[in-house]
């Protein structure tokens, strides 16, 4: 079986653009869940979706956005934004969410210069 | 709310030492469940075990083995024999309940581990 995969590996903007980013679930996974990891701030979680729906988010602006899509697959999208967003961006899947082992992909690295 | 504890922010051991990597965590609930993750410098998140906090057995798979103690909230990992292949950052993390029935993982800094030849 396929991992999570996500695309793009490696992104560099500049302050007040805004970028997307994607991620693909192991196949059968319909639960998402995004979390950004910088030096200083260690493994956050940013929000989890669950069939089209975002069930929770973490504390993080209104500038961090996602959806879901019937076939499971997610987009995460920063507006605006800054340079305190550079980090890696990792997705993970699971069965259907909740206790269920979640699996991550290989991340987005984004740079805001 | 819940934390976790990873004290030790970088170890290195030369190859075929035995190494623990240890882990406190803080939790309200009742049930929980921990988890170790592995981060090569490629940068995923490799899953390695999960552990259901009625369940206090350790265990061991391979190299690899785990000590589950409620008493004293801690959760740690054992590497014996270490392998130049096992330098990676090691998370710890513990679940947490969420409104919806969802969970969130709730990671501690990582430990460093670099295994020379």
């Amino acid at each position: 079986k396929a991992g999570v995969t996500q695309t793009p590996r490696y992104l560099i903007k500049t302050r007040g653009q805004q970028v997307t980013l994607s991620c693909s679930p192991i196949s059968g996974h319909r639960s998402v869940s995004w979390y950004q990891q910088t030096p200083g701030q260690g493994l956050q979680f940013l929000f989890e979706y669950f069939s089209e729906t975002q069930r929770n988010k973490g504390n993080f602006p209104g500038r961090f956005s996602g959806r879901q899509f019937s076939n499971s697959r997610s987009e995460m999208n920063v507006s605006t934004l800054e340079l305190g967003d550079s980090a890696l961006y990792l997705c993970a899947s699971s069965l259907n969410g909740g206790v269920d082992t979640q699996y991550f992909g290989p991340g987005t690295r984004l740079t805001v210069l | 709310a819940q934390k976790v504890t990873q004290a030790q922010t970088e170890i290195s051991v030369v190859e075929k030492e035995d190494v623990t990597l240890d882990c406190v965590y803080e939790t309200r609930d009742t049930t929980y469940y921990l988890f170790w993750y592995k981060q090569p410098p490629s940068g995923e998140l490799v899953f390695l075990i999960r552990r259901n906090s009625f369940d206090e057995q350790n265990e061991i798979s391979g190299r690899y083995s785990w000590n589950f103690q409620k008493s004293t909230s801690s959760f740690n990992f054992t590497i014996t024999a270490s392998q130049v292949v096992d330098s990676a950052v090691y998370f710890c993390a513990l679940s947490e309940a969420l409104e919806g029935g969802s969970e969130k993982l709730v990671f501690g800094k990582g430990t460093k581990l670099t295994v020379n030849p």
